[in-house]
């Protein structure tokens, strides 16, 4: 069965550093694999996605993510962290039933201290 | 473009009594999604339509939870009677069809079993 991994419940950092939120997968092919905001008393809101292609994906918001098929990962990164990203993230990765649905991690609260 | 829609925002029921909630999608998305967001956890499916069709309901709890989606537009979500643990954000969201595409989601109808 599909899933996602999210290892931290909750990630700090100061305002102008560099952030990471960790995602690892498991599926039995090629994932297609997507990472969601949420922030408080809102729907998800979609930042980018990986299906195939180049292993760095660029998203909204100066967000991106590296696919690392061989660790299984799918990081999200941002070079300089912005108060406002201070939010819940979701990873997802596409169940392989033909309905596609997709399968959310736990997620992490970032929190971005100026 | 307008977003999902969705409504009522907040609702307070008490345990054994009726509740619906109503989704209308982005214009044009062949497949509608009902998730259910339990505090501290990531969405989980509970139906899937495509166009006006079920795809997916394999977690609905249908003794007491139903969907429907008629003329493949707007969709109502219907939990009857509630219970305690039914207290959760439930999430709509619409996607082009194809499994590829990302969702796109409303802001969710956050539910209170007393």
């Amino acid at each position: 069965a599909q899933s996602v991994a999210q290892p931290e419940d909750q990630v700090n950092v100061a305002e102008g550093n560099p952030l990471t939120v960790k995602c690892t997968y498991s599926v039995s092919g090629n994932p297609y694999l997507f990472w969601y905001v949420q922030y408080p008393n809102r729907g998800l809101q979609f930042l980018l996605k990986y299906i195939t292609g180049d292993n760095l994906v660029k998203g909204s918001y100066g967000f991106e993510a590296e696919f690392n098929k061989s660790q299984t990962s799918f990081h999200l990164k941002k070079p300089s962290a912005l108060v406002s990203d201070s939010a819940l993230y979701f990873c997802a990765v596409r169940d392989y039933s033909n309905t596609g649905k997709l399968i959310f991690g736990q997620g992490t609260t970032l929190q971005v201290k100026p | 473009e307008a977003g999902v829609a969705q409504s009522p925002r907040y609702k307070i029921i008490e345990k054994r009594q009726s509740v619906a909630f109503w989704c209308n999608p982005i214009s044009g998305h062949a497949t509608l999604y009902w998730y259910q967001q339990i505090l501290g956890q990531g969405p989980k499916l509970l139906i899937q339509f495509q166009n006006n069709g079920v795809v997916d309901d394999s977690q609905l709890p249908k003794d007491r939870f139903s969907a429907e989606r008629l003329k493949g537009v707007d969709s109502t979500l219907k939990i009857q009677p509630a219970k305690l643990e039914d207290s959760a954000v439930y999430l709509c969201a619409s996607s082009l069809a194809g499994s590829g595409y990302e969702q796109y989601f409303g802001p969710g109808t956050r539910l209170t079993v007393t």
